[in-house]
């Protein structure tokens, strides 16, 4: 079975204060990794996707990296706007290509 | 290009009623998913389907729940004689051909009093 676990559950932050947020996985054979934000009362926002070891994709403050048994999504100086909950998901090749979602990180930056 | 769109945003069902949540995926996208979010879980998936079929069903609960994507109009999620354990949030996502990448609407929040 799949499983996906976010870390830290939340992670409070000083306006500029750089960190990363982890997304340990298990998956019998990775067809991609997806981020997404998710905003209170939206839904999920995506991100980006990642599909081997060693990729990195980046979007102004982020930056997401991928190995074979984790990802990381870098926050550089993170702003107040940047607070939201990021959401990890983990698709396997095969099967119907359902993603299985981590609880998420719930990143709050104060200015 | 619009996103996906889901109405109604907020439905507000008392128990033993039925609640018909509607999903219009993205231009161009047959492929549709609909997921279940509680507060401080994460999304659950519920079923996957294209236009006419349901491909997959396997997290949704097998009584009350039913879920169709007609050829023509919106994919609806119908649960039947709601319950107070049906309070949550309902998203649906669209993708172009079911590998790739999952589109999300704004979500259908159900409140059963």
């Amino acid at each position: 079975e799949d499983q996906v676990t976010q870390s830290p559950e939340a992670l409070r932050l000083q306006e500029g204060e750089s960190s990363s947020l982890n997304c340990s996985y298990t998956v019998s054979g990775l067809r991609g990794l997806f981020w997404y934000r998710q905003d209170p009362g939206k839904g999920p926002e995506f991100l980006f996707t990642l599909y081997s070891a060693g990729e990195e994709k980046e979007k102004e403050r982020l930056k997401a990296t991928l190995t074979k048994k984790e990802s990381f999504l870098h926050i550089t100086a993170p702003k107040p706007e940047d607070s939201a909950t990021y959401l990890c998901a983990v698709q396997a090749s095969g099967g119907s290509y359902i993603p299985t979602f981590g609880r998420g990180t719930s990143l709050i930056v104060h200015p | 290009n619009a996103g996906v769109m889901q109405n109604p945003r907020h439905l507000v069902r008392r128990r033993g009623q039925e609640a018909r949540l509607r999903c219009s995926p993205m231009k161009g996208h047959s492929h549709v998913y609909w997921y279940r979010q509680l507060p401080e879980e994460g999304l659950k998936f519920m079923v996957y389907l294209q236009k006419e079929n349901i491909i997959d069903e396997s997290g949704m609960p097998k009584e009350r729940f039913s879920a169709e994507f007609p050829k023509e109009g919106p994919s609806i999620l119908r649960i039947q004689q709601v319950v107070r354990g049906d309070s949550a949030a309902y998203f649906c996502a669209s993708s172009p051909q079911g590998k790739e990448t999952q589109y999300f609407g704004p979500g259908t929040r159900l409140l059963v009093l």
